[in-house]
């Protein structure tokens, strides 16, 4: 069985100071795949990144970055500079491969960035 | 390209009646899944298609059940509505599948069973 943990619920910080997101991951699986969503108000899930679980190179899109630690099963997200703009909620997904594979999600982190 | 899309947006039925949703996946995607969001239980998988057969099934009653067309777009109905029935149902596309593939997901469908 995959389980995700996403330990915060909560976050609230002033807009510019950065901000973590931790992700804890479960899976008996080597080859696996791990994602974060954005969700704003509307309710869509906005695709953020998919990480493979044979790269662990860090990656950093504009203020956006990802720690990929598969010795501690983590997948960290980090937003630099925050703005008002990033408050909604974050999940963190994971995925197995095979014939009855699915998307597992935590349970989503809420964030509000204030002015 | 277009992105997922989901119809109705909103929705307000009444305990005991039935309710069908749609989802047109992106363009070429072959894989639609469908999800039920609510405050207590948070994000869970529902099922899967692809070409047109379902591959996998989450814990779910019978009263939740989907296909899928020749086009790919996704159909999903739920019978006999509960109170509990009310939720964000969120679909997703893909191009094979969960394995390797990006996961995109549409704007959903509010439904409100009254």
């Amino acid at each position: 069985a995959q389980k995700v943990t996403q330990a915060q619920t909560e976050i609230s910080v002033v807009e510019k100071e950065d901000v973590t997101l931790d992700c804890v991951y479960e899976t008996r699986d080597t080859t696996y795949y791990l994602f974060w969503y954005k969700q704003p108000p509307s309710g869509e899930l906005v695709f953020l990144i998919r990480r493979n679980s044979f790269d662990e190179q860090n990656e950093i899109s504009g203020r956006y970055s990802w720690n990929f630690q598969k010795s501690t099963s983590s997948f960290n997200f980090t937003i630099t500079a925050s703005q008002v703009v990033d408050s909604a909620v974050y999940f963190c997904a994971l995925t197995n491969t095979g014939a009855n594979s699915k998307l597992t999600f935590g349970k989503g982190i809420t964030l509000s960035v204030r002015p | 390209k277009a992105g997922v899309t989901q119809t109705p947006r909103y929705l307000i039925k009444t305990r005991g009646q039935q309710v069908t949703l749609s989802c047109s996946p992106i363009s070429g995607h072959r894989s639609v899944s469908w999800y039920q969001q609510t405050p207590g239980q948070g994000l869970q998988f529902l099922f899967e298609y692809f070409s047109e057969t379902q591959r996998n099934k989450g814990n779910f009653p019978g009263r939740f059940s989907g296909r899928q067309f020749s086009n790919s777009r996704s159909e999903m109905n739920v019978s006999t509505l509960e109170l509990g029935d009310s939720a964000l149902y969120l679909c997703a596309s893909s191009s094979a599948g969960f394995s390797g593939n990006t996961i995109y997901f549409g704007e959903g469908s509010w439904l409100t069973v009254v």
